[in-house]
């Protein structure tokens, strides 16, 4: 299995552009989420989805879209990059715990973004 | 939302010591995680906890699921140079499916 897996690696944007963060697990996870971790600090969680077609906002959701459209993909959207979005950003994914939420979450390597 | 505040902010500690952080919650958990996350990677998962007052071990480390389900704590013995890097607690709100991680806690092992 290739776990979680994020394209690009790097991007820089200019204020305004837009652009898609990719990631794909190919471990048939329902759970699926979209951290930020700025410099010297914890993640914050952007988005997640507990399936597909199912989605909903986190901590920090404003600035970003998501979709669900199949069980291995979970693209965040940035639609006016501001320099406030240059950040780290991690996708992750999970099986469902036996309370019914997430359990243990593997990551993918990250895709940095810097919005000059 | 939750506030996951850990400490110390970072340790420098020479090899072979043992190390104590811990983590402290506003509110109650039913589940608590560490992670560690190494330079330029994504965490990774060391330990989970899942009852009040739960040991668990997991080679040279070991984490407690506090009595009062808002603290957990993390101890690393004999610390060795690949124990470097950002560890994070985390975990899932008991109500819905948002997940908190951390402050964070930066260990540098001196050789």
């Amino acid at each position: 299995n290739a776990g979680v897996t994020q394209t690009p690696k790097f991007r820089i944007l200019k204020i305004g552009q837009s652009m898609t963060l990719q990631c794909t697990q190919d471990m048939n996870h329902n759970y699926m989420y979209w951290y930020r971790q700025d410099p010297g600090m914890g993640l914050k969680l952007i988005y997640y989805s507990v399936g597909a077609g199912i989605t909903d906002k986190g901590e920090v959701p404003n600035g970003y879209n998501v979709s669900r459209s199949t069980t291995e993909d979970f693209p965040l959207r940035l639609e006016l990059a501001a320099p406030s979005q240059t950040s780290v950003y991690f996708c992750a994914s999970s099986n469902q715990n036996s309370w019914g939420g997430g359990d243990e979450q593997f990551f993918g390597p990250g895709t940095r973004l810097t919005v000059l | 939302g939750q506030q996951l505040n850990q400490s110390p902010q970072s340790m420098f500690i020479q090899e072979g010591e043992d190390v104590s952080m811990n983590c402290t919650s506003s509110s109650i958990f039913n589940t608590w995680l560490w992670y560690k996350q190494d330079p330029g990677e994504g965490p990774v998962l060391l330990i989970a906890l899942y009852k009040a007052g739960e040991l668990t071990s997991n080679g040279r480390l070991t984490a407690q699921f506090g009595i009062t389900r808002k603290d957990s704590f993390l101890n690393i013995s004999a610390s060795i140079p690949s124990d470097v890097g950002i560890y994070f607690c985390a975990g899932p709100a008991i109500t819905g499916n948002q997940f908190y991680f951390g402050t964070g806690t930066s260990l540098t092992v001196i050789p």
